[in-house]
C-alpha cells in the first residue's frame, strides 16, 4: 500500500527565516508529485509539480522553491519567509497527469 | 484558464436530510475528483469520477462531461458529514461547499 508522509506536522517561524518542508511517498515508483498551498479559509492552489527526479515545474510564484532529490521525496523551501506564506501546505501524488490524486496529512505553517 | 465553480457556497442541514452539491467546470477534462476536508485537516478522496455515476454508502457522484458538470449527493445526512467538500478538475480546485449538519 502507498503511504505519504509530510514533515513537520506544524511550524511556527519568524518572518525572514528559512523554511524546509518535506514529503515522502512510499510504495509507489516514479509518481507525479505536487505541492499545494491553502490559505486559512481559502481553496487549494497548486504551487509545484514534478514528474521525475530532478525536474520540478513552478505553477505559482510565491517566493518558494521546490526540489525532488529522490524519486520518493519532494522538498519545499525558501530562504526568507514572508507573512503571506502562512497556511496549510499539502503534498500529493498521482500515477500520471490528471489521474486520481492522493494527499498527505499536511503541514500547518504560521509565520510571525 | 481552467475554471471550477462549486455551489452552493455553504449548506446547513438537519440530520437525515438529503443534499446535492454541484461542480461546474469550463473545460472537458476527464479527471473529476471529489474531496472531503475537515477544518484544519487534509483532503480525503471521496470519489474519483471522471464520468458516469459512482456510489459509496450514502454518497453518490455523477459526472456529465459534455455538460461540464459533476454532482455529489449526500443522502440521510449525519453530523459526521459536516465539513468542506471540494471538487477538482485535474489540478484545479473549486472553492468548496461547507456543509453543516445539525441534530
Amino acid at each position: 500500500a502507498q503511504t505519504i508522509h509530510q514533515w513537520p506536522v506544524a511550524e511556527i517561524k519568524a518572518v525572514g527565516s528559512p523554511l524546509s518542508l518535506g514529503c515522502t511517498i512510499k510504495g509507489k515508483s516514479s509518481p507525479n508529485l505536487y505541492w499545494y498551498w491553502q490559505a486559512t479559509g481559502g481553496t487549494l492552489q497548486q504551487l509545484f509539480y514534478s514528474i521525475t527526479v530532478g525536474q520540478v515545474e513552478s505553477v505559482v510564484q510565491l517566493n518558494l522553491s521546490a526540489s525532488r532529490p529522490k524519486d520518493d521525496q519532494f522538498i519545499l523551501s525558501t530562504e526568507k519567509l514572508l507573512l503571506s506564506h502562512s497556511g496549510f501546505y499539502l503534498c500529493a501524488w498521482s500515477l500520471w497527469n490528471y489521474a486520481e490524486q492522493f494527499f498527505g496529512p499536511g503541514t500547518r505553517l504560521t509565520v510571525l | 484558464g481552467q475554471q471550477v465553480q462549486q455551489s452552493p457556497t455553504s449548506l446547513v442541514l438537519q440530520e437525515g436530510e438529503n443534499a446535492e452539491l454541484q461542480c461546474n467546470f469550463s473545460t472537458s477534462l476527464n479527471s473529476m475528483q471529489w474531496f472531503y476536508q475537515r477544518p484544519g485537516g487534509s483532503l480525503i478522496s471521496v470519489f474519483y469520477n471522471p464520468s458516469g455515476t459512482k456510489q459509496s454508502g450514502r454518497l453518490t457522484s455523477t459526472t456529465v462531461i459534455k455538460e461540464r458538470r459533476s454532482s455529489l449527493h449526500i443522502s440521510s445526512s449525519q453530523i459526521t458529514d459536516s465539513g468542506t467538500y471540494l471538487c477538482a478538475l485535474g489540478l484545479t480546485f473549486g472553492l468548496g461547499t461547507r456543509v453543516s449538519v445539525f441534530p
